[in-house]
This record gives structure tokens, C-alpha cells and sequence, in this order.
């Protein structure tokens, strides 16, 4: 079983619309998530982090998380063409005292 | 503030060679890690390194692959011998350490074994 898990794609919106990227975890000790984006051909940029359950708001994006129901997301308000790219979800797991969990990412493409 | 910086960026070898893949993380990040990116899939981790030390290199193959970070600041991965297997992106990556363990990534190596 998979231990971090993301819908893989593609996820199509239209210029302005708010994209939803949803992950789930298996660990429920798991303390630490982070967002990374990645465009095609580049290496994962740092978006967002994300430590206490709640909201967490930077500019156009949101992360959102539940510990109980062991659900991380992310929202885009405002989508951008500039914005498709592919999202990863990263866990630091309880017990890994730096090591994080990536799911395969979801591929997301703003539609002019 | 500079990033991690990787080099190669690109390598492309027959089976059988070796290959190695160089690392500087961001001034002050202790902690390095070198990732492995299949196509379609997220990061894998091989090794972590807090310092000059191999803490987590349970990942790692150790019947081909090497790693060292002398000094504890660059570090070299090594592949000897390549199979055609290991062609991925090998991603280096960087982090203060502490609770929040933020890391950052280096563009990569893109390797292709022929």
C-alpha cells in the first residue's frame, strides 16, 4: 500500500477557476507536509508547508489539513496557465526525522 | 542566497561505465539528501547525510551505488557499474534540519544509460 497517494491526473481547469489537489497518508503520526510543484523537465519547487491542522493561506494558494482524516490539500485560487505543472504532496512521517514520502503527483493543466 | 547547485545536468553513458553526480547544498543546510525520479513518480530517497555523516542510506544499492560528502558540505554519488535500469533524474536536496525540515532541491541529473 501505497503510503502517501494523490490522484494522478490530469486535472483540467479553466483560467480563474479555484484547482482542488487532494493527497492522503497512511501514517497517522505523520507531523510535517509540504506541496511542491514541478514543471515539466524541472526539479520540485517548494510551494507550501503545512505542520498544524487548519489553514494555511500564501498569496493565491491554500493548504488545508486534517490529521484525523489523515487528508492534506491544496488550493489554487485564481488559476494561471502558468500555474500547469505536476503537484506533489510530501510527508515527513512519524519515526523519519528528516526523510520525506512523495506521492507520484497530480498533473495539472489551467486552460487559457 | 544561492541554491543547490547539481552538475551534471545531463549524462548519457553506455552500460557498464561509471558515472558520478555532484552536489553543493545551500550554505548552512547540514543536511543533504540525494534523490532518485522515475518518470511519473515523486522523489525516492537513496541516502540523507547530516553533515558528513550517512544517517539513512537504507535506499541506497550498495552493490553499485556510492556516495561521500567530505568536509560536510559537497557531496558526489556514484554508479559503478551503470545498468540500464538506473536511468532517472538524480535529484540533490538541501535542509536547515530542526522540526519544520524544509528541503530544498537542486535541478538534477538526467542520466541515460544506452
Amino acid at each position: 500500500q501505497k503510503e502517501v497517494e494523490q490522484n494522478s491526473g490530469p486535472l483540467s481547469v479553466p483560467e480563474g477557476a479555484i484547482a482542488s489537489l487532494n493527497c492522503t497518508y497512511s501514517d497517522r503520526g505523520s507531523q510535517s507536509f509540504f506541496w511542491y510543484r514541478q514543471y515539466s523537465g524541472k526539479s520540485p519547487e517548494l510551494i507550501m508547508s503545512i505542520y498544524s491542522n487548519g489553514d494555511k493561506e500564501d498569496g493565491r494558494f491554500t493548504a488545508q489539513l486534517n490529521k484525523a482524516s489523515q487528508y492534506v490539500s491544496l488550493l489554487i485560487r485564481d488559476s494561471q496557465p502558468s500555474d500547469s505543472a505536476t503537484y506533489l504532496c510530501a510527508v515527513r512521517q512519524s519515526g523519519s526525522a528528516r526523510q520525506l514520502t512523495f506521492g507520484s503527483g497530480t498533473q495539472l493543466t489551467v486552460l487559457p | 542566497e544561492a541554491g543547490v547547485v547539481q552538475s551534471p545536468r545531463y549524462k548519457i553513458i553506455e552500460k557498464k561505465q561509471p558515472v558520478a553526480f555532484w552536489c553543493n547544498p545551500i550554505s548552512g543546510h547540514n543536511t543533504l539528501y540525494w534523490y532518485l525520479q522515475n518518470l511519473g513518480q515523486g522523489p525516492e530517497l537513496l541516502i540523507r547525510y547530516e553533515n558528513e555523516e550517512a544517517v539513512d542510506d537504507s535506499q541506497l544499492p550498495k552493490d553499485r551505488f556510492s556516495a561521500e560528502r567530505l568536509k560536510g558540505v559537497d557531496s558526489t554519488l556514484k554508479i559503478q557499474p551503470a545498468e540500464l535500469g538506473d536511468s532517472a533524474v538524480y535529484l540533490c536536496a538541501s535542509s536547515l534540519g530542526g522540526f519544520r525540515n524544509e528541503q530544498f532541491f537542486g535541478p538534477g541529473t538526467r542520466l541515460t544509460v544506452l
